[in-house]
């Protein structure tokens, strides 16, 4: 079964500082679907980025950027140079293509506070 | 273009009541998806439908949870003789059916069972 694990409940950093939130997952698929998701105090799920099984090429966005890697079966998220509206809870998500299920497996997802 | 949009935005209800909430996918999305956000469980997986096949309804917590979709479109999620246990955030997504496609999230319903 699949498995995502977001160890880090909670992270507190300063305005400025860079942080990485770790992501683990877990599953037998060989094509399977990695996201992450951002929840900010309002609520609503925001979608950030997908990358399939076959691309491991990192990407960059701005402040954003991620680290894929098979072979830890890890998907790292790193805010660089982090602001106060950074401050929300991430979730790491998985899905795979083999199974039938469409629907995500979310991680317990990581609090992240920026102070200013 | 609307986003997803999920109706009422809070429901308080007392024990025992059936309760039912209303999901509007994002136009040209086949796929709409529930889950349930709460303290204790994290966000888990409810139910899943595709087009004209039969729901994944994997996810549901007991015969007392139940979803329909009409037309394609607009999904309501009932639970019926609800418990103070089904108190939580319930979320629609949904995206185009293309095989590991983002999903699309609503504001949720905020449940409350007193």
């Amino acid at each position: 079964a699949q498995k995502v694990t977001q160890a880090q409940t909670e992270i507190s950093v300063v305005e400025k500082e860079d942080v990485t939130l770790d992501c683990v997952y877990e599953t037998r698929d060989t094509t399977y679907y990695l996201f992450w998701y951002k929840q900010p105090p309002s609520g609503e799920l925001v979608f950030l980025i997908r990358r399939n099984s076959f691309d491991e090429q990192n990407e960059i966005s701005g402040r954003y950027s991620w680290n894929f890697q098979k072979s830890t079966s890890s998907f790292n998220f790193t805010i660089t140079a982090s602001q106060v509206v950074d401050s929300a809870v991430y979730f790491c998500a998985l899905s795979e293509a083999n199974t039938g299920r469409r629907a995500l497996t979310f991680g317990s997802g990581t609090r992240l506070q920026v102070q200013p | 273009g609307a986003g997803v949009s999920q109706s009422p935005s809070n429901k308080v209800t007392e024990k025992g009541k059936d309760v039912e909430l209303r999901c509007d996918p994002i136009s040209g999305h086949t796929a709409l998806y529930w889950y349930r956000q709460s303290l204790g469980q994290g966000l888990e997986f409810l139910i899943y439908f595709q087009g004209n096949s039969a729901p994944d309804k994997s996810g549901l917590p007991s015969d007392r949870f139940s979803a329909e979709r009409t037309g394609g479109s607009v999904s309501t999620l009932t639970i019926q003789r609800t418990q103070q246990e089904d108190s939580a955030v319930y979320l629609c997504a949904s995206s185009r059916e293309i095989l590991g496609n983002e999903q699309f999230f609503g504001p949720g319903t905020r449940l409350t069972v007193l």
